[in-house]
This record gives C-alpha cells, sequence and structure tokens, in this order.
C-alpha cells in the first residue's frame, strides 16, 4: 500500500515565523511532488511542485525534497495569518501511473 | 480563463435519487479526475480520464458512472444515491499525466444524500 504520511497538526506559529510542514512517502521510485493549500470551505490550490533532490524556492515557499530518506517539506517564511489553511502533499509514481497519492493534510495556524 | 468550473456548487438529493455532476476545463488539459474528500478520509479518487475517449476507475469507484463527453467536459453519475455518498465532489484536470501531472480542481460541489 503506497502511502504519504503527514503531521495533521495543528501546527502553531507566530506571525513573521518559519514554518515548516513535512511529509514522507513511501514508494521509492515516486517522481513528482506536490503541495496544494486548501482553506476551508475551498478547493485545493497549487503552490509548489519539485522533482529533483534540493531545494525550490517561489517567492515565501521553498519546497525540499529528500529522494534518499523518502521526504518532502515544505517551508513558508514570514508567516502570514492568510497562510493559516491545511497544506496537503501529494506524490506521483513512476512510469505511466497517473495518479496521485495524497495525505490527509496539516492544519496551519498562523497567529498575529 | 475560467479554469475548471463545476455545476452544481450545492445539491440535496434524497436516497435513490440519480443526478449527474458537470465538470468543464478550458486549460486544453487531456486529463480529467474526479475526487470525494471526506474528513478525516483525505482526498480519494473516483475515476480519471487520462484522454478523451478513456476513463479508468480509481480508488472508490462503486456506485459512480463518468462520461468523458469531449477534451473539455467530464461529469460523474450517481444513479441511485445513498447517505454514503455525502461528501465534497471535486473535478480537476492536468495537462499531460505521463509527466509532472501538475493537477488544478475546480470549486467542488457540496452534496447531502438524505
Amino acid at each position: 500500500q503506497k502511502e504519504v504520511e503527514q503531521n495533521s497538526g495543528p501546527l502553531s506559529v507566530p506571525e513573521g515565523a518559519i514554518a515548516s510542514l513535512n511529509c514522507t512517502y513511501s514508494d521509492r521510485v515516486s517522481q513528482s511532488f506536490f503541495w496544494y493549500r486548501q482553506y476551508s470551505g475551498k478547493s485545493p490550490e497549487l503552490i509548489m511542485s519539485i522533482y529533483s533532490n534540493g531545494d525550490k524556492e517561489d517567492g515565501r515557499f521553498t519546497a525540499q525534497l529528500n529522494k534518499a530518506s523518502q521526504y518532502v517539506s515544505l517551508l513558508i517564511r514570514d508567516s502570514q495569518p492568510s497562510d493559516s489553511a491545511t497544506y496537503l502533499c501529494a506524490v506521483r509514481g513512476a512510469g505511466n501511473n497517473r495518479k496521485l497519492i495524497w495525505g490527509l493534510g496539516t492544519s496551519l495556524a498562523v497567529n498575529p | 480563463n475560467a479554469g475548471v468550473t463545476q455545476t452544481p456548487k450545492f445539491q440535496v438529493l434524497k436516497t435513490g435519487q440519480s443526478m449527474t455532476l458537470q465538470c468543464a476545463q478550458d486549460m486544453n488539459h487531456n486529463s480529467m479526475y474526479w475526487y470525494r474528500q471526506d474528513p478525516g478520509m483525505g482526498l480519494r479518487l473516483i475515476y480519471y480520464s487520462a484522454s478523451e475517449g478513456t476513463t479508468d476507475k480509481g480508488e472508490v469507484p462503486n456506485g459512480y458512472n463518468v462520461s468523458r463527453l469531449n477534451k473539455r467536459e467530464f461529469s460523474l453519475r450517481l444513479e441511485s444515491a445513498a447517505p454514503s455518498q455525502t461528501s465534497v465532489y471535486f473535478c480537476a484536470s492536468s495537462e499531460d499525466s505521463s509527466s509532472y501531472n501538475e493537477q488544478f480542481f475546480g470549486p467542488g460541489t457540496r452534496l447531502t444524500v438524505l
């Protein structure tokens, strides 16, 4: 059973701090990794994708991938109350496997 | 660009009734997906269509049928609704499912089956 695991939280950080969200996956041949943000009552919104080991930065967001350790993380710098949401990790396997395996999400609360 | 659109936004059904959830995308994407999201269960794939003319079962297909009407449209049908199908349904699309598969979601349909 291929799995993606996330700490459900809630993760609480003060405004301006760095929020660190983690995700581990079980399928060693996974190729593509995605972070989605979901506000309460809304649909998931893609915020980062990463395919190679290392860091990928986009504005205040940094995704980090370590395939050897089978984890992917998302750092949010200068956290804002508007970042309060559930963050979903999704992983795609190798080859023609079109499906994403989803984590259950980590709830983030940024306190003013 | 509207992205991915879904209709209706809300629906209440009685047990045994049927309905079709509509989804359309204007991004010229090849692949489309139907998910349901329930508290504590996360996103679960119901059906997907890798390309026009093809459909495949996902993780939880029982009680549902789909139609890929054309490249833009992918509908989900509940033939005889059951209370267990009360959920939020999301449609998503991706450009090329064989590579990076970034999926983009519609706003969702909240379905209650009484």
